[in-house]
C-alpha cells in the first residue's frame, strides 16, 4: 500500500527565514510520481512540482527547492527567504499511475505560517 | 486558458434540498475528478471520469451523483445530504495525452448542510 507522511503538522517562522517541509513516502512500485501542492486560505490546490521516481535530480525554482532522495524515501521542500505570501497548507502526494485515473495519495499536510 | 472553474463558490442547503455543483475546464483535459475535503484534512477522492466515462467511484453514498455531460463539464448532484457532508468540494482535471500530467484543481465549493 502507498503512504505519505508529513510529520510536521504546523510550522511557524519569521519572514526571511528558510524553512524545510518534510515528506516521507512508502510504495512498492518501482515507477511512481511525487508531487507538492500548495493550498492557500482561498482553498484552491496549486500545483508546485512533479518528480518521477527515475529522476533524482534536485530542482530549484526561485526561492523554492526540492530534495528527492530515493535511499531515504524522502521528497523534502525548502523555501528560502520565506515571505508572508508563502503562508498556506502544503501537501505532498504520491501516485503510481502513468496513465489512467491517477489516484493521488496525499499526506496530512503541513500548515506553514510566515510571520512578518 | 489554464483554469478550472467551479460554481457556486459557497452553498448552504437543507437536508431535503436538491442542488448541483458545477466544474468547467477548457484545457482539453479528458480526466476530471471530484474530491471532498474536510477541515484540516487532505482531499479525499470521490469520483474520476476518463473520456467522459465514470472510471472510479470511491464507494461514495448515492446521495452524491456525478455527471459528465461533455469533455469540459463535470457536475455533482446533491440530494438528501447530511450535516456531516459539509466540506470543501474540489474539482480537478488532467490531460491524458502525451507524457505524464498532473492534476489542476479548481477553487472549490464550500458546502454547508443544515
Amino acid at each position: 500500500a502507498q503512504k505519505v507522511t508529513q510529520a510536521q503538522t504546523e510550522i511557524s517562522v519569521v519572514e526571511k527565514e528558510d524553512v524545510t517541509l518534510d515528506c516521507v513516502y512508502e510504495t512498492r512500485d518501482t515507477t511512481y510520481y511525487l508531487f507538492w501542492y500548495k493550498q492557500p486560505p482561498s482553498g484552491e490546490l496549486v500545483f508546485l512540482i512533479r518528480r518521477n521516481s527515475f529522476d533524482e535530480q534536485n530542482e530549484i525554482s526561485g526561492r523554492y527547492s526540492w530534495n528527492f532522495q530515493k535511499s531515504t524515501s524522502s521528497f523534502n521542500f525548502t523555501i528560502t527567504a520565506s515571505q508572508v505570501v508563502d503562508s498556506a497548507v502544503y501537501f505532498c502526494a504520491l501516485s503510481d499511475a502513468i496513465q489512467g485515473a491517477q489516484k493521488l495519495v496525499f499526506g496530512q499536510g503541513t500548515r506553514l505560517t510566515i510571520n512578518p | 486558458d489554464t483554469e478550472v472553474t467551479q460554481t457556486p463558490k459557497h452553498l448552504v442547503m437543507g437536508m431535503t434540498n436538491k442542488k448541483s455543483l458545477k466544474c468547467e475546464q477548457h484545457m482539453g483535459h479528458r480526466a476530471m475528478y471530484w474530491y471532498k475535503q474536510k477541515a484540516k484534512k487532505p482531499p479525499e477522492l470521490m469520483f474520476v471520469y476518463s473520456y467522459e466515462k465514470l472510471s472510479i467511484n470511491e464507494s461514495v453514498p448515492s446521495r452524491f451523483s456525478p455527471e459528465c455531460p461533455n469533455s469540459s463539464l463535470l457536475n455533482l448532484h446533491l440530494h438528501a445530504l447530511q450535516p456531516e457532508d459539509s466540506a470543501l468540494y474540489l474539482c480537478a482535471s488532467r490531460g491524458l495525452a502525451g507524457s505524464y500530467n498532473e492534476q489542476f484543481f479548481g477553487p472549490g465549493t464550500r458546502l454547508t448542510v443544515l
